[in-house]
């Protein structure tokens, strides 16, 4: 059973340019959650996806979307990129069960911003 | 203030010894998580809780809902037990992590 796949592992882009990040969740899970971490912290909540629309947003700007696709897949991006951006981008998967609250998590992908 | 505090941010330790880390909430909660992160950035779930006491192997959790409070212990630790160990709580339909403990066990 595949857990969380996430791509890329690792990402360098400039200052400016636009990144999107990819997480498959594990199966049988149906929402996707995505956070970031920054060097030495712990993750910080970005949004949160359920049927193909954004139910949680934590504190980050507009520059930060995302898409939930059917298949329940889930897609990150970033417009717009500043040197502050590089962190580990985690995806986190669960089955939408308000009496389940388990998450998986991806390996992440390392984005730097150079 | 974060709503959720880790002690000690570092802890170093010799093969061998009982560890303690210890993490605070301040928001209302249903459920905790501890979490394994090594070098790499791959967190594992390793315990979650909503009351009492789980263990697995040589990791032991504990949550006291009442104070606001969790601990996870390992005992008999050995160097491959070093990593990252987060604590996450489960609020709103959301988890809010601890910064973690950067545990280091020498041989």
């Amino acid at each position: 059973d595949a857990g969380v796949t996430q791509s890329p592992t690792h990402l360098i882009k400039t200052r400016g340019q636009q990144v999107t990040l990819r997480c498959s969740p594990k199966s049988g899970h149906d929402t996707v959650s995505w956070y970031q971490q920054a060097l030495g912290q712990g993750p910080q909540f970005i949004f949160q996806y359920y049927e193909e629309e954004e139910r949680q947003r934590g504190n980050f700007p507009d520059r930060f979307s995302g898409h939930q696709f059917p298949n329940y897949s889930s897609e990150l991006n970033v417009n717009a990129l500043l040197l502050g951006d590089s962190a580990l981008y985690l995806c986190a998967s669960s089955p939408f069960d308000r009496d389940y609250y388990g998450y998986t998590f991806g390996s992440g992908t390392r984005l730097t911003v150079v | 203030k974060n709503e959720v505090e880790q002690s000690p941010q570092n802890l170093t330790a010799q093969e061998g010894e009982f560890i303690t880390i210890n993490c605070s909430y301040s928001v209302g909660i249903s459920a905790l998580h501890w979490l394994q992160q090594h070098p790499g950035g791959g967190i594992v779930s390793l315990f979650m809780l909503s009351s009492g006491k789980k263990k697995h192997g040589r990791l032991i959790a504990t949550i006291n809902i009442q104070e606001k409070h969790s601990s996870l212990h390992i005992t008999a630790s050995h160097p491959r037990d070093s990593a990252v160990y987060i604590c996450a709580v489960f609020g709103n339909e959301k988890l809010t992590f601890g910064t973690g403990t950067r545990l280091t066990i020498i041989p």
